[in-house]
């Protein structure tokens, strides 16, 4: 029983690189998203995925792209990094109707340092 | 504009006594207001919830109280446990905002044994 799993588990990257953070999730979720968590900030939403091939910008989107073409997964790209990029990534998923209060499931993140 | 506050960032208290974590909102239009537990190196984890119909909800040690009048709602530990040790996060959510997740700055708690 996978859950959610994210990769990789720590990244170090350097200013203007790129790279994809992968999510799967094995319950067939349709709802999916991205988020960051910094110090004193809670948890802010990068993006976020209704179902495969929708997806639309939270509350920090900038400097993000993601694609949804399966209902399994939802990577997240950084196309050029940046320091303020440095954070601690979670992806997580929940059902299709998402009513308020619906329980979210996250993965164990993604710790992503920027140099 | 943090649209959901916790404005304790860490709380410490003794096993056995009693957490209270607090947490504010400002979006009336919030109509759920969940509770997540997250330990280090974990993903966060779904505690309790509430609905905005309720005043509270119980379950085992955990209960959360809905103040609607004063967009105040609070967790209580009774009694706290050393495993209870880990930051907890409020968070909204409701129809009007997308059922999209709103989350606090977290408040860290450590249960002292």
């Amino acid at each position: 029983n996978a859950g959610v799993t994210q990769t990789p588990k720590f990244q170090v990257l350097k200013t203007g690189q790129s790279m994809t953070l992968q999510c799967a999730q094995d319950m067939n979720h349709e709802y999916m998203s991205w988020y960051r968590q910094d110090p004193g900030m809670g948890l802010r939403l990068i993006h976020y995925s209704v179902g495969a091939g929708i997806t639309d910008q939270g509350e920090v989107p900038n400097g993000y792209n993601v694609s949804r073409s399966t209902t399994e997964d939802f990577p997240l790209r950084l196309l050029s990094a940046a320091p303020s990029q440095t954070s601690v990534y979670f992806c997580a998923s929940s059902s299709q109707d998402n009513t308020p209060g619906t329980e979210a499931f996250f993965g164990q993140g993604t710790r992503l340092t920027v140099v | 504009d943090q649209q959901v506050k916790q404005n304790s960032p860490s709380l410490s208290v003794q096993e056995g006594r009693i957490s209270i974590l607090n947490c504010d909102y400002t979006n009336s239009m919030f109509d759920y207001f969940l509770w997540y537990k997250k330990y280090p190196a974990e993903g966060p984890t779904f505690l309790i919830s509430i609905s905005s119909i309720k005043d509270k909800n119980e379950d085992g040690r955990f209960t959360v109280f809905l103040n609607k009048s004063a967009k105040h709602l609070s967790l209580h530990i009774v009694p706290s446990q050393p495993g209870d040790s880990a930051v907890y996060f409020c968070a909204a959510s409701g129809k009007a905002a997308g059922n999209k997740l709103t989350f606090g700055g977290g408040t860290r708690v450590l249960v002292k044994p």
